[in-house]
């Protein structure tokens, strides 16, 4: 069975531009999570999507955002960049019930000068 | 609210010894608890997962951790650490029902020759 997937595996940017990242979950599962993980803050989770729902989400500004397409692929969007949003953002997905157990990605390492 | 605290951002030991990466974690409902590795430039991997069954939890790679409820605690263990060891380990927090994961600092482990 294929792992998450996720594309692209690096993005430079520039301040004020947005740039969208795609996740493509494990076949069969439905929920798929976004964290992002900075050296100064560690690894916080952004969002999670199930059934194309946004089900949770975490404490980040509106310029974050988020979908779930009917085949659980899922896309981040993150609009007027900042350079502190350069940061590794990984997605993980989930088979609803599996006790929570996620599988991640390799990331998408974003970085905006 | 849920949290998580890894003792030592930073932990060396030389190859054969004991490993021993702490996490305590906080948690108002019966927690899940999850260790998860992460090599350079790659993804996160799950060592092991606690979901309320038996309470030493045995995962891959000869890794183990045992739920104490009374001491808050979920410390990973590995008799004879071997180099390939060497990475960083993430203890993390979620309750049943729930896909948000609450990460630690994290850990880096080096193994010494």
């Amino acid at each position: 069975k294929a792992g998450v997937t996720q594309t692209p595996r690096y993005l430079i940017k520039t301040r004020g531009q947005q740039v969208t990242l795609s996740c493509s979950p494990i076949s069969g599962h439905r929920s798929v999570s976004w964290y992002q993980q900075t050296p100064g803050q560690g690894l916080q989770f952004l969002f999670e999507y199930f059934s194309e729902t946004q089900r949770n989400k975490g404490n980040f500004p509106g310029r974050f955002s988020g979908r779930q397409f009917s085949n659980s692929r899922s896309e981040m969007n993150v609009s007027t960049l900042e350079l502190g949003d350069s940061a590794l953002y990984l997605c993980a997905s989930s088979s609803d019930s599996s006790y929570n157990e996620q599988f991640f990605g390799p990331g998408t390492r974003l970085t905006v000068l | 609210a849920q949290s998580v605290t890894q003792l030592g951002s930073h932990v060396s030991v030389s190859e054969g010894a004991l490993v021993l990466l702490r996490c305590n974690y906080s948690s108002s409902v019966p927690p899940y608890l999850f260790w998860y590795v992460q090599y350079p430039n790659q993804g996160l991997q799950l060592l092991l997962k606690y979901t309320s069954a038996a309470t030493l939890v045995k995962g891959i790679n000869g890794f183990e951790a045992e739920f104490k409820k009374s001491e808050t605690s979920f410390h990973l263990t590995k008799p004879s650490a071997h180099m390939s060891d060497a990475a960083e380990y993430f203890c993390a927090v979620s309750r049943e029902g729930a896909q948000k994961l609450v990460f630690g600092q994290g850990t880096r482990l080096t193994i010494n020759p």
